[in-house]
């Protein structure tokens, strides 16, 4: 069974640039979360979908927006990117919102530059 | 606001010793779930083990087990026999269980980087 995928694993851009980070959650898997890893700030949340609606949302601002399609495949966009935008960006995926644990993909690491 | 915190940066354990990460949090709400996750240097996410906050009985995972005390919110993890695949960064999670929005999201605390001496 394939795990969370994330693409691309590694992307550089240039500040003011806008970009899309791609996932594709587990086979059966409903809900998608991602979070942003940084040295300073740590794991933090950005927002969840499940079945194509935000269920939730973190503390970004608006520049951070995502979406998620039918088959469960989830995309997350930051425009106007900030250098501060550099980071991990993890992707989880769980079957229900529910009292089940969520799986992490390796991540899409960011660096504006 | 919940909030989850690792008070030890970095730990250093022996091959085949016995180390404990500390963690502890803050939450007003009675149902709950606490994790702890592996971040070895691929960076991906693993899940060590799990605890319900309702669950009386401490979680065990072959050498990983945590001594949950819910009066005093505190979920450390016991890693036994340690090995050094056990070398990784370490995050103690929580969730909330009570329905609503923030069911959805796990809050981290900053991590503990565990280093295995051989």
């Amino acid at each position: 069974k394939a795990g969370v995928t994330q693409t691309p694993r590694y992307l550089i851009k240039t500040r003011g640039q806008q970009v899309t980070l791609s996932c594709s959650p587990i086979s059966g898997h409903r809900s998608v979360s991602w979070y942003q890893q940084t040295p300073g700030q740590g794991l933090q949340f950005l927002f969840e979908y499940f079945s194509e609606t935000q269920r939730n949302k973190g503390n970004f601002p608006g520049r951070f927006s995502g979406r998620q399609f039918s088959n469960s495949r989830s995309e997350m966009n930051v425009s106007t990117l900030e250098l501060g935008d550099s980071a991990l960006y993890l992707c989880a995926s769980r079957r229900q919102r529910m009292n089940t644990e969520a799986f992490f993909g390796q991540g899409t690491r960011l660096t504006v530059v | 606001a919940q909030t989850v915190t690792q008070s030890q940066p970095e730990m250093s354990v022996q091959e085949a010793e016995t180390v404990t990460l500390s963690c502890t949090y803050d939450t007003s709400e009675s149902d709950y779930y606490l994790f702890w996750y592996k971040q070895p240097p691929s960076r991906q996410m693993i899940l060590v083990i799990r605890q319900e906050a309702y669950k009386q009985q401490n979680a065990t995972e072959n050498r990983f087990s945590v001594n949950f005390q819910k009066a005093a919110k505190s979920f450390s993890l016991k890693i036994s026999d340690s090995q050094l695949g056990d070398a990784a960064m370490y995050f103690c999670a929580y969730r909330s269980a009570v329905g609503g929005g923030s069911q959805g999201n796990l809050i981290f605390g900053k991590g503990t980087k565990l280093s295995v001496k051989p």
